[in-house]
């Protein structure tokens, strides 16, 4: 079965803190995995894509990491600000048709 | 940049009316689709189109109708309204499928009462 799983459920961070936010899925044939950022009352908004031949990629203060042997991937958050509390969510897609397998996300509250 | 706007973001609606949940994209995307979002359980997918008048059943279409007249506008029907559809509805596009990047609305929050 299709599955993304995403951990930790919640996470409370302090406003300057770094964290990581971890995505484990099953889904196969894999063709991309994406982070998305969804603040509340809001839309998810793409953060960042992973292909299966990119280990690493960042996006200003995010960082995705992606081991595709493992099936792992990773949202690294540097230096947080009170504007990363939102959910993030994890959506991983096949390589053929039009399903998408999303992750229950990963709830960060940054505080003061 | 890509806008995707809901009709509404708040509705409160009867058990057993008939609710439409409109959509329209600005960009020209071939695929649009309607997902609700619940607590615990993640976005689900509805119903999606990848083209004008053609329509494909998602995970959880039970209860739920959609149309797609015009390329840019996309709406969820729910025929007869009932609790278990109290919800967050989301709608979004993509101009490939959905392995590229899902622009998404900002989401209507429907009551059923």
């Amino acid at each position: 079965k299709n599955q993304v799983e995403q951990s930790p459920q919640s996470l409370i961070i302090l406003e300057g803190k770094n964290c990581t936010l971890q995505c484990n899925y099953t889904v196969s044939p894999f063709s991309n995995l994406r982070w998305y950022k969804q603040d509340t009352g809001r839309g998810p908004v793409s953060l960042t894509i992973m292909t299966f031949s990119e280990n690493t990629k960042s996006n200003g203060r995010y960082t995705a990491t992606l081991d595709a042997d493992t099936k792992q991937s990773s949202l690294h958050i540097t230096a947080s600000q009170l504007s990363d509390s939102a959910s993030y969510i994890c959506v991983v897609s096949r390589r053929s048709g039009y399903a998408l397998n999303f992750g229950k996300g990963t709830s960060l509250l940054v505080t003061p | 940049d890509v806008k995707v706007t809901q009709s509404s973001r708040y509705l409160v609606k009867r058990t057993g009316e008939k609710v439409f949940l409109e959509c329209v994209q600005d960009m020209d995307h071939e695929n649009m689709f309607w997902y609700r979002q619940d607590p615990g359980l993640g976005l689900r997918l509805i119903y999606f189109s990848y083209d004008v008048k053609m329509k494909e059943k998602g995970d959880i279409p039970e209860g739920y109708s959609v149309s797609r007249e015009k390329k840019e506008r996309f709406s969820l029907i729910l025929e007869s309204a009932s609790t278990n559809q109290t919800s967050m509805y989301l709608c979004a596009s993509s101009f490939f499928g959905p392995a590229e990047k899902l622009f998404f609305g900002s989401g209507t929050q429907l009551s059923v009462l």
